[in-house]
């Protein structure tokens, strides 16, 4: 069974400019969740989306969006970036449901804005 | 709302010793706790998580971890540390059972000496 994809791995953009992430789960697995990771503010969960709908989200501004497709692939879109959007973004897709629960991180996106 | 704290941001332990990382929860409510690895330049890897089945959970790679409501806590340990150990631990709470919105702690970087 493949892994969870994250495309792209690296991405330098500067300041001002928008970017899109993309994650592929694991198939079967409708849930994605992203999650921000940086050395200062650790690890930090932006939003989940379970069948197309966002079930969760947390405290970062407007500026961060994202949204699922009908075959859970999900996207994750930075506009207006800022130095400290510099991050390593991860994605993580999961299957909830008895012994089968479980979840797995993809390797992750490194953003870095010039 | 939940939080984890981790104690210690790096350990280092001698390879065959007891690995001991710390972990103490604030939840309102049962929650739902995690340990996960990182190695350098990669995603998480879930060692095992506590969902109120049993006290005493055993996860991956000769991992366990007990959870004592009493202190709050959910400490990870390893009878005998391997150098293949050497990596970043993070503790993670939800309390719910959405495995999608996870508050991580700040890591615990373990280092294996020989």
């Amino acid at each position: 069974k493949a892994g969870v994809t994250q495309t792209p791995r690296y991405l330098i953009k500067t300041r001002g400019q928008q970017v899109t992430l993309s994650c592929s789960p694991i198939s079967g697995h409708r849930s994605v969740s992203w999650y921000q990771q940086t050395p200062g503010q650790g690890l930090q969960f932006l939003f989940e989306y379970f069948s197309e709908t966002q079930r969760n989200k947390g405290n970062f501004p407007g500026r961060f969006s994202g949204r699922q497709f009908s075959n859970s692939r999900s996207e994750m879109n930075v506009s207006t970036l800022e130095l400290g959007d510099s991050a390593l973004y991860l994605c993580a897709s999961s299957y909830s449901g008895g012994a089968e629960e479980t979840q797995y991180f993809g390797p992750g996106t490194r953003l870095l804005v010039l | 709302a939940q939080s984890v704290t981790q104690l210690g941001s790096h350990v280092s332990v001698s390879e065959g010793a007891l690995v001991l990382l710390r972990c103490n929860y604030s939840s309102s409510v049962p929650p739902y706790l995690f340990w996960y690895v990182q190695y350098p330049n990669q995603g998480l890897q879930l060692l095992l998580k506590y969902t109120s089945a049993a006290t005493l959970v055993k996860g991956i790679n000769g991992f366990e971890a007990e959870f004592k409501k009493s202190e709050t806590s959910f400490h990870l340990t390893k009878p005998s540390a391997h150098m293949s150990d050497a990596a970043e631990y993070f503790c993670a709470v939800s309390v719910t059972d959405s495995w999608g919105k996870l508050q991580f702690g700040a890591g615990t970087q373990v280092v294996v000496t020989p």
